[in-house]
Parts: C-alpha cells; structure tokens; sequence
C-alpha cells in the first residue's frame, strides 16, 4: 500500500516563530487532507488539497502532487497551534476511498 | 456548518463486553467511515460504507466488527467482544462523494477494563 512519510517528527518553536511541516507520499493521490489533532484527541480539518495551494489565516498548504509531497506552512504560531499534525491520502487506486494518514509531526510552541 | 457528531464522548467496558459507538454524519453525505487510533499511534482506516454495504474494510477489521446504518441518520460500529487492545480513539467519517474531503467527528475513546 501506499506510504505516507511526515517530517519532522517533533517540533519545538517559540511563540511568534514560523514552521513548515512536510508530507511525502510513495504513490498518485487524489485526495490529500492535513488535519490537527488537539490536546483532547479531535481531528481538525485544516486543508482538503489534493493540489495547488491553499490559505486560511496563519496556516497555508502547498501540494505537488506530480513530486508526490504536501506542505503545511505555520506563521506566527501561537501556543493553540501546540499538537499534532497529520497529513492522509488516498490513492487513484482505492475503490474504497480510505484515508492513510502519516506518522504526524508532534508540534510544541512555547510561550 | 454542518458537522459529524459521535456518542458517547468516553465509553468505559469490561473485556468481553459488547459495545456500541454511534455516529450522525453530515446530512447529505453518502459515504461513512470508522478509523481508529491507538494511544500514540497514527490513525488507522478500519472501514468504509456506501449504499448500504461495506465497500472496504482493513485487516482490523475482523468478524468481531459490524457496521450499520439503522435508520437514515445514524452510523454505528458494533465491537461484539471486546478486548483490551480495542482500547483506542474511535473516529467516524463522512464524504460526499468517494474521492471528496472526509469530515471526522470529535472520536469516541474506548478504553475496555
């Protein structure tokens, strides 16, 4: 199946710093999602973006699906931004439509 | 804006319980899913819905495991038998369509005594 590679694993900022969290994937997708999960164990949708580039706020996503890697983008962090970030995919070959997530970046912001 | 709800929030069982975890996806949504995520783990896909039938399911997804759409609003995950290690964060998911954005509800922590 495919693999999906996230780095870096952990991550320590200082408030106001900026990060970028990368996602490689081993195979086509036609779906990329990049989700936050917060201290309590919810998965936040961030960005649906099996290409191109999107913004919303501090956070921006870049996807180039033809190198087969996704980029989340965090500015000016904030302490709330502290948790993990997944990234999942699905392939053109899945008829069933899952979602395989990567290893997640642990992020921490200081205050 | 719409949004997947899940019930209970924490479900605390005895080994070898039954449990049921329940779902209400996103109205007019035509696809659901389980995942599941260990304690420290990455989410792992356990099934996807569509139609009224299982269009997939993964390797955890044994016959201890059923899925079903009672009605026309909820979406439920039945453990038969539970063990300690179904212990997990219990996601459910909905689409609109098979390749579109999966909405997560908030999860259903299971932990099984």
């Amino acid at each position: 199946g495919i693999q999906v590679e996230q780095s870096p694993p952990d991550l320590i900022l200082q408030e106001g710093a900026n990060s970028t969290l990368r996602c490689n994937f081993s195979d086509s997708v036609n779906n990329l999602q990049w989700f936050h999960q917060n201290p309590w164990g919810q998965l936040i949708n961030l960005f649906y973006i099996p290409s191109g580039t999107k913004q919303n706020g501090r956070l921006s996503a870049t996807t180039v699906a033809t190198e087969r890697y996704s980029l989340l983008y965090i500015s000016s962090s904030q302490t709330t931004d502290s948790g993990v970030y997944f990234c999942a995919v699905r392939t053109h070959n899945n008829a069933g439509n899952m979602l395989t997530f990567g290893g997640g970046t642990r992020l921490m912001v200081k205050p | 804006e719409p949004e997947v709800t899940q019930t209970p929030s924490h479900q605390v069982t005895q080994m070898g319980q039954e449990v049921i975890l329940r779902c209400v996806p996103i109205s007019n949504h035509l696809y659901f899913y389980w995942y599941r995520q260990i304690l420290g783990q990455k989410v792992e896909f356990l099934v996807s819905f569509y139609n009224n039938e299982i269009s997939e399911k993964s390797e955890i997804f044994d016959d201890q495991f059923s899925v079903e759409r009672p009605d026309g609003s909820n979406f439920t995950l039945k453990i038969r038998s539970t063990k300690l290690e179904d212990s997990a964060m219990y996601f459910c998911a909905s689409g609109l369509a098979g390749a579109n954005e999966q909405f997560f509800g908030p999860g259903t922590r299971l932990t099984v005594l």
